[in-house]
């Protein structure tokens, strides 16, 4: 199957520091990714949508500026969350769906974040 | 903002018990309804895409069922083991897009 990775697993930073997350699709190429929230006893949300080559698109209610996405190859997907505050702490997941496939898609294992 | 919604929060059964649950989601515009399974540390593992209203799809001891007209899907798992143990999330896609709108997810524990 498809595997998609993400790094770190778990961070804890101090307020006002950036953070930046990694999401790696290992075995496949994916022109989209996806960057979904997810706050404590509730759904995936999803914040933004990573295109390869271009600007990322954000959900209404997410800062751009907060929350910068890169995605500079076909395999690589960046989420940096600029001057964190503890607000910002959260579980943090992205997902990418196979090119050319019938809609799956395929999730990294998350990034904790924990400002202090 | 899409509603979609799962039922139960949580569930406990015995190994060896037979259960299900709910999926509801908005009947108009539907694309597919995705389900996932989410053990915790790993990563959600798909399990179906479903599209077709009547749709049923099966998966060694799982099992999912698709009423669009109604805006239901029910998740089944026949004689729980406790490796079944995980949070079953449901995921609505509105158009071709691969935007997905999860619902909150079940939580199911099967005890030994």
């Amino acid at each position: 199957g498809a595997v998609v990775s993400q790094h770190p697993s778990w961070v804890i930073c101090k307020s006002g520091t950036s953070v930046k997350i990694e999401c790696r699709s290992l075995d496949f190429q994916a022109t989209t990714m996806f960057w979904y929230r997810q706050f404590p006893k509730q759904s995936l949300m999803l914040m933004a949508t990573s295109n390869e080559g271009s600007k990322a698109t954000y959900e209404q209610g997410v800062e751009k500026d907060k929350f910068l996405i890169n995605h500079a190859s076909l395999t690589l997907s960046t989420l940096t969350v600029t001057s964190a505050h503890p607000e910002d702490s959260s579980f943090y997941i992205c997902s990418a769906p196979r090119t050319g496939s019938t809609d799956t898609q395929y999730f990294g294992p998350g990034t904790r974040l924990t400002v202090l | 903002i899409l509603n979609v919604e799962q039922s139960p929060q949580s569930l406990h059964v015995q190994e060896g018990d037979s259960t299900n649950f709910t999926c509801s989601f908005p009947s108009s515009n539907f694309y597919a309804l995705h389900w996932y399974r989410w053990e915790t540390a790993k990563s959600p593992e798909a399990l179906f895409v479903m599209t077709l209203n009547g749709d049923e799809k099966k998966k060694g001891r799982i099992s999912a069922t698709l009423n669009t007209k109604e805006g239901y899907s029910y998740l089944y798992i026949k004689g729980s083991q406790p490796e079944d143990s995980a949070t079953y999330l449901c995921a609505f896609a509105q158009n071709a897009g691969n935007m997905l709108t999860f619902g909150g997810g079940t939580r199911l524990m099967v005890k030994p």
